[in-house]
């Protein structure tokens, strides 16, 4: 079945690192491919999208490439701040078919110390 | 504001008690959904909702139910069936399944006394 699998945390950083988290994922269609973000004690926000291979989801200093090729769709950003510090979940939808919901990954706990 | 809301934030069971977790969205979507949270498991789906009066089994339904008597409302029942109901609970909307984004609620903590 369709699967997202995502690297393990904790993920423990310094300010101003660079950040990577690794997210693959199965599916026998065509999904369109998420990151989402949680703060503690919050529900999920979404934080980048990708609908299409190459496309390339950004937001607030993160990135994400959809690679149809490695079945990967890694979050980066160059410069982590101290208000990073959340579980990122990566997450895919089969686009535009009635009838499914996303699927999440299991997360990956960022901690950022200054 | 236009939104998703969750209540209450924390709620206690006993055992063999049937507890209900509040659902209401303002954001006019014709989907909902409930998740629910574990350390290390990351969202599992219980139950979805595309339209009014209907409703899928997700991953984990055993030992839950819902109703959708309302576009704006989706509250979930854990029944005494569910076992090991601590968790974190998640409410989510969306304009429909197979949408790009899901509205989420702030959560609700469900612990067994």
């Amino acid at each position: 079945g369709d699967s997202v699998t995502q690297m393990e945390g904790p993920v423990t950083l310094s300010e101003e690192a660079f950040l990577t988290i690794n997210c693959t994922y199965t599916a026998t269609g065509y999904p369109s491919l998420f990151w989402y973000v949680q703060y503690p004690g919050e529900g999920l926000q979404l934080l980048l999208k990708a609908t299409k291979a190459d496309d390339k989801g950004s937001n607030k200093g993160f990135e994400a490439t959809y690679r149809k090729e490695t079945t990967s769709f890694h979050l980066e950003k160059g410069s982590v701040q101290v208000s990073d510090s959340a579980v990122y979940f990566c997450a895919l939808n089969l686009a535009n078919q009635a009838g499914t919901a996303l699927i999440f990954g299991k997360g990956t706990t960022l901690s950022v110390s200054s | 504001d236009g939104g998703i809301t969750q209540s209450p934030k924390y709620l206690f069971r006993k055992e063999g008690q049937n507890v209900t977790l509040s659902c209401e969205q303002n954001l006019n979507h014709d989907a909902m959904y409930w998740y629910r949270q574990d350390p290390g498991q990351g969202l599992r789906l219980i139950y979805y909702s595309q339209i009014v009066n209907d409703f899928q089994k997700g991953d984990i339904a055993e030992g839950y139910s819902v109703s959708r008597e309302k576009k704006e409302s989706f509250p979930l029942t854990v029944t005494s069936a569910q076992k090991n109901p601590t968790a974190f609970y998640l409410c989510a909307s969306s304009h429909g399944t197979g949408s790009e984004k899901l509205f989420f609620g702030s959560g609700t903590q469900l612990s067994v006394l």
